[in-house]
């Protein structure tokens, strides 16, 4: 069974560039999360979709940072403008969700670097 | 605020030896405290995880150690091998869920042949 898909894996841009990356999670996998991992630091939740819903935007720097997820399948999580903090991997990651118990499964990141 | 709090940053130990990554927690509300493995260029994946019904879980070569009135745990890993060099994260919630994971900052471990 295929893992979670992420594209690209990585990305170099100029600052005040946008950006977008994209996901595909594990099949029959109904939640979503977008993660944000610092070089040496634990993830970080940027925001949680269950289906097509985003029930947990409450980190996403919404000024800059869009997300979606079309018909509760892939989603794609864009920067526009991407500043030189915003250098980092974004992880995404799907559970069973429900009342199912904790395993996040994670894909292999996509790696931003802003100029 | 950093709700899980981990060290060493990082570990270095010989081949054969036990490793011990100690991470703690504020939040007694926590109830699920699992640890995640992550290689380089690859994501986190989950090693093992405890509840805090139980003090211990053991899984292979790698065990939980659940202190509940210290809100402490720790990943126990022996005989390491160098295949389990890698970067170790715990992680906590509420409800068993994924919803809400709280990460700590990552132990960095090589295990010297």
């Amino acid at each position: 069974e295929a893992g979670v898909v992420q594209s690209p894996r990585y990305k170099i841009i100029e600052k005040k560039q946008p950006v977008a990356f994209w996901c595909n999670p594990i099949s029959g996998h109904n939640t979503l999360y977008w993660y944000l991992q610092n070089l040496g630091q634990g993830p970080e939740l940027l925001i949680r979709y269950e289906n097509e819903e985003a029930v947990d935007d409450s980190q996403l720097p919404k000024d800059r940072f869009s997300a979606e997820r079309l018909k509760g399948v892939d989603s794609t999580l864009k920067i526009q403008p991407a500043e030189l903090g915003d250098s980092a991997v974004y992880l995404c990651a799907s559970s069973l969700g429900g009342g199912n118990t904790g395993e996040l499964f994670f894909g292999e990141g996509s790696r931003l670097t802003v100029l | 605020q950093q709700q899980v709090k981990q060290s060493p940053q990082s570990l270095i130990v010989q081949k054969g030896g036990i490793s011990i990554i100690n991470c703690a927690y504020e939040n007694t509300a926590f109830d699920y405290f699992p640890w995640y493995q992550q290689f380089p260029g690859k994501g986190p994946a989950l090693l093992i995880a405890i509840r805090p019904d139980v003090s211990e879980k053991k899984e292979g070569r790698f065990t939980i150690s659940f202190n509940k009135s210290a809100k402490q745990f720790s990943l126990h890993i022996m005989d390491s091998q160098p295949g389990d060099s890698a970067t170790y994260f715990c992680a906590a919630s509420i409800n068993w869920g994924a919803q809400k994971l709280v990460f700590g900052q990552g132990t960095r471990l090589t295990i010297n042949p």
